[in-house]
């Protein structure tokens, strides 16, 4: 069974950088993309972007010049980096598995494992 | 972005009620559909993929249709654990989106 368990700073202040990371249990770690989704408090879900274990990203242009996604594949672990932080980057994070494997364009992928989320507040 | 519309925004119903919930596409996304539950504090819960093709241990309740722009979840029979918020999500080009939620409450 495919678990994914999520941490980090639950507090960053304006400017700063907030910083998660995923880790993964079972399954195989190779040949996903595996993602970030936020969700801001009481809206709906935006995708922020995605990494396979090779290092390949892909990133939702709206926050591409903040975000960074790296991946630690001794660990089973991805990162993500939001620089610049702002009140509008309040959100819980969750982690993700898009399925299937080795699916670049992922036409007929999906989210099917998730992380618990994590709440980051972002204020002085 | 491909954006994604939902309607309605919330629903009120009763358990044993059938409901839909549609979504649109602002352009051609093919079956490249999928449809997810979530409930307070919890992350979202695939229910179906590629349109109409239903997530293993998802209940047959749920089932979905739709090609092109235009598609439909249908849940046939409420039961008190379908009462959640449903995304819709475009596969079929990036950035994948998603729509804005319907939010099913118990009348």
């Amino acid at each position: 069974q495919v678990q994914l368990q999520q941490w980090g700073a639950g507090l960053s202040k304006p400017s700063e950088t907030l910083s998660l990371t995923c880790a993964v249990y079972g399954g195989s770690f190779t040949g996903y993309y595996w993602s970030w989704i936020r969700q801001p408090p009481g809206k709906g879900l935006e995708w922020i972007g995605e990494i396979i274990h090779s290092g390949s990203t892909n990133y939702n242009p709206s926050l591409k010049s903040r975000v960074t996604i790296s991946v630690d594949t001794s660990k089973n672990q991805f990162s993500l980096k939001l620089s610049s932080v702002t009140a509008a980057d309040t959100a819980v994070y969750y982690c993700a598995r898009r399925f299937p494997p080795y699916s670049n364009i992922g036409l007929r992928s999906y989210f099917d494992y998730w992380g618990q989320g994590t709440l980051v507040t972002v204020s002085s | 972005d491909i954006q994604m519309t939902q309607s309605p925004s919330s629903l009120s119903a009763s358990v044993g009620d059938r409901v839909t919930i549609t979504c649109r596409a602002s352009q051609s996304i093919s079956r490249y559909l999928n449809w997810y539950q979530q409930k307070p504090g919890k992350a979202p819960k695939l229910l179906i993929h590629a349109a109409s093709s239903l997530q293993s241990g998802v209940p047959s309740r749920f089932s979905g249709i739709g090609s092109g722009t235009d598609f439909a979840l249908t849940i046939s029979t409420l039961q008190p654990e379908d009462f959640a918020t449903y995304y819709c999500q475009q596969s079929f080009t990036t950035p994948r989106t998603f729509g804005q939620g319907t939010k099913l409450e118990i009348k």
